[in-house]
């Protein structure tokens, strides 16, 4: 069983509009939580991390987490083309800080 | 610039050869990861570093082997018993794993990507 799901996609999203990208984990004490950005070819980059329960903003980008839940969203306001890529949820699953990542979920942003 | 890099970009393989892929931070990070990233999948963890001269199987390290002899460095070997190695592989970074607040956070190098013949 996976610890980390994700829609793999594509999710087609019209320029402009806003992406809403989701993932779920299994483990009820993870505390820590990334989205990680990555282009076709190249490595991930990170887009943001969040702790606590919540939404936090950076620019465009919005995560959302629910620990009760145990999902973690993240949305992209404005999409533009160049947010077209797979977006990679990693979640920490042990003491020690242990990265389980999600397959990803691929993003097309259409003009 | 600070930053992980990682060489070469591309490698190839014969069947039977080990190849040793390099992984350099100058970011003074101590923990040091390698994945890997086979197409519509997620990464993989191969071997991790907390510390210099210390290192731990991850997920899938058969056919793999590390060495952390610096603080800078940490090399992977992907040796003949790995049976079906060609894969992106990732380096990765952090400054102190399993604490809150960003300093757990991993930042990757470049990748290889590696094709066997």
């Amino acid at each position: 069983q996976k610890e980390v799901e994700q829609n793999s996609g594509p999710l087609s999203v019209p320029e402009g509009a806003i992406a809403s990208l989701n993932c779920t984990y299994s483990d009820r004490v993870s505390q820590s939580f990334f989205w990680y950005r990555q282009y076709s070819g190249k490595s991930p980059e990170l887009i943001m991390s969040i702790y606590s329960n919540g939404d936090k903003e950076d620019g465009r980008f919005t995560a959302q987490l629910n620990k009760a839940s145990q999902y973690v969203s993240l949305l992209i306001r404005d999409s533009q083309p160049s947010d077209s890529a797979t977006y990679l949820c990693a979640v920490v699953t042990d003491s020690w800080g242990k990265f389980q990542f999600g397959a990803g979920t691929q993003v097309v942003v259409t003009p | 610039d600070g930053g992980i890099t990682q060489s070469p970009k591309y490698l190839f393989r014969k069947e039977g050869q080990n190849v040793t892929l390099s992984c350099e931070q100058n970011l003074n990070h101590d923990a040091m990861y390698w994945y890997r990233q086979d197409p519509g999948q997620g990464l993989r963890l191969i071997y991790y570093s907390q510390i210099v001269n210390d290192f731990q199987k991850g997920d899938i390290a058969e056919g793999y082997s590390v060495s952390r002899e610096k603080k800078e460095s940490f090399p992977l070997t992907v040796t003949s018993a790995q049976k079906n190695p060609t894969a992106f592989y990732l380096c990765a970074s952090s400054i102190s794993p399993g604490r809150q607040g960003g300093t757990d956070t991993q930042y990757f190098g470049p990748g290889t990507r590696l094709t066997v013949l």
